[in-house]
């Protein structure tokens, strides 16, 4: 059974880096019918997808993140990881990872579907 | 981007009324839409993908519709175990949006 969990420190003082890892356990990362995704819930707030990575290394991001955010992955340890610089209080959230399931025809369209499985979340305050 | 918007952004019914919860898209997104159920303290649960394939163990009190624009989740006779907040989520761009969220509540 797949499962996935987050790790990471729990407090990030403002303006510096948030780094946050999600373990997958069950299944491989490389799996080419998932990508790995980062969705984050700030406090009395609804959800938000952050961005995406596939296997191949190929990345999405939300706009609204984009310019200070980078996703990456660890095939090695069957992992990916977020990175966001410069955190402010309104980066305080509940952040999550989750498997998003995704279907490549032969000739190479993308068709995206729900995510499917998810970690329990981990919570992050940014504060002094 | 696409925007999501959902309706009502919070509902109140009674044991056995039948809900309904809509979600609308900026733009056609054909049947790309996926409904959450996020009960608090708990990660967000993927009820249904491509507007009404439910999931696998999801009870079939559950139900959805739409296409192009326009969906809607329904929960055909509320149970206390349904208390929870939903959100629609469009996957028909790569760029992922979710809706505000709709919560339910018991009356």
């Amino acid at each position: 059974q797949l499962q996935l969990q987050e790790s990471g420190p729990g407090l990030v003082k403002p303006s510096e880096t948030l780094s946050l890892s999600c373990t997958v356990s069950g299944g491989s990362i490389t799996n080419n019918s998932y990508y790995w995704g980062w969705i984050r819930q700030p406090p009395g707030k609804g959800l938000e997808w952050i961005g995406s990575i596939y296997f191949s290394g190929s990345t999405y991001y939300n706009p609204s993140l984009k310019r200070r955010l980078i996703i990456s992955l660890d095939t090695s340890k069957n992992q990916f990881s977020l990175r966001l610089d410069s955190v402010t209080a309104t980066d305080t959230a509940v952040y999550y990872c989750a498997r998003q399931r995704v279907l490549v025809t032969s000739s190479l369209s993308y068709f995206y579907y729900g995510m499917d499985v998810w970690g329990q979340g981990t919570t992050v305050t940014v504060s002094s | 981007d696409i925007q999501m918007t959902q309706s009502p952004s919070s509902l109140s019914a009674s044991v056995g009324d039948r809900v309904t919860i809509t979600c609308r898209a900026s733009q056609s997104i054909s049947t790309y839409l996926n409904w959450y159920q996020h009960i608090q303290g708990k990660a967000p649960k993927l009820l249904m993908h491509s507007a009404s394939t439910l999931q696998s163990g999801v009870p079939s009190r559950f139900s959805g519709s739409g296409s192009g624009t326009h969906f809607t989740l329904t929960i055909s006779s509320l149970q206390p175990e349904d208390i929870a907040t939903y959100y629609c989520q469009q996957s028909y761009s790569a760029l992922l949006t979710f809706g505000g969220g709709t919560k339910v509540e018991i009356k």
